[in-house]
């Protein structure tokens, strides 16, 4: 069965670099996601994107962050300068061809901010 | 953003049927109920989906009340392996992004 796979598992950071998490969605995807989770709290979406443009994005998803779709396979969540507050999993997730199909998550990154 | 109301944790003996409910008093019309869960330390998984008829597949069966406010997930037979936090949630009609909340936290005993 197809699946969504993120790079890396664990990303470790100093505070106030940049990252890039990777993802490569399910190959006829066309939506694509990331959600972040906290460690012990709720999964909390941060943006949409459709068609080589953001679709929805949350009050989490500000400046600091942008995504970008470099090429057909992959799907990139990029954040400057991180904050400590950054740390959590990021889940990558892709859906079929029309709104509201099931998402289809990766593994997540852990990204720790020190 | 469409609220649903699940109980915090559920407990159920291996082997056993499992019925985890889920109110959604305020789900428009174009929103299909969707269900997802977590296992521990991995991504959310999606389980099942549906707009008004009832719906199995391979993982659960989902019923649907006539209302729509309300849906029920059922493990047929719970296994260790279906020990998670499960989410309800409804989706699909004025966004397009999943609302998690605290979902129901799932115990199987063996």
């Amino acid at each position: 069965e197809p699946e969504v796979t993120q790079t890396p598992s664990h990303q470790v950071t100093q505070m106030g670099q940049e990252v890039i998490l990777r993802c490569v969605p399910i190959s006829n995807h066309l939506y694509f996601y990331w959600y972040r989770q906290i460690l012990g709290q709720k999964v909390e979406f941060l943006v949409s994107f459709y068609n080589n443009e953001i679709s929805e994005k949350s009050e989490i998803f500000d400046d600091q962050f942008s995504v970008e779709r470099p090429d057909g396979s992959n799907f990139t969540l990029k954040i400057r300068s991180t904050k400590l507050e950054d740390s959590a999993m990021y889940f990558c997730a892709s859906s079929g061809d029309r709104a509201g199909q099931p998402q289809h998550f990766g593994d997540g990154t852990r990204l720790s901010i020190l | 953003d469409a609220k649903t109301t699940q109980p915090n944790s559920m407990e159920s003996n291996e082997e056993e049927p499992v019925h985890l409910p889920c109110n959604h008093s305020t789900i428009s019309g174009t929103d299909y109920i969707h269900w997802y869960r977590q296992l521990p330390s991995q991504g959310p998984e999606y389980v099942i989906h549906g707009l008004t008829s009832n719906v199995n597949n391979r993982m659960a069966s989902l019923a649907i009340a006539e209302d729509r406010k309300s849906s029920t997930l059922i493990l047929h037979r719970a296994t260790l392996r279906d020990a998670a936090v499960y989410y309800c949630m409804n989706y699909g009609g004025a966004t397009n992004k999943l609302i998690f909340g605290t979902g129901t936290l799932l115990a199987v005993q063996p």
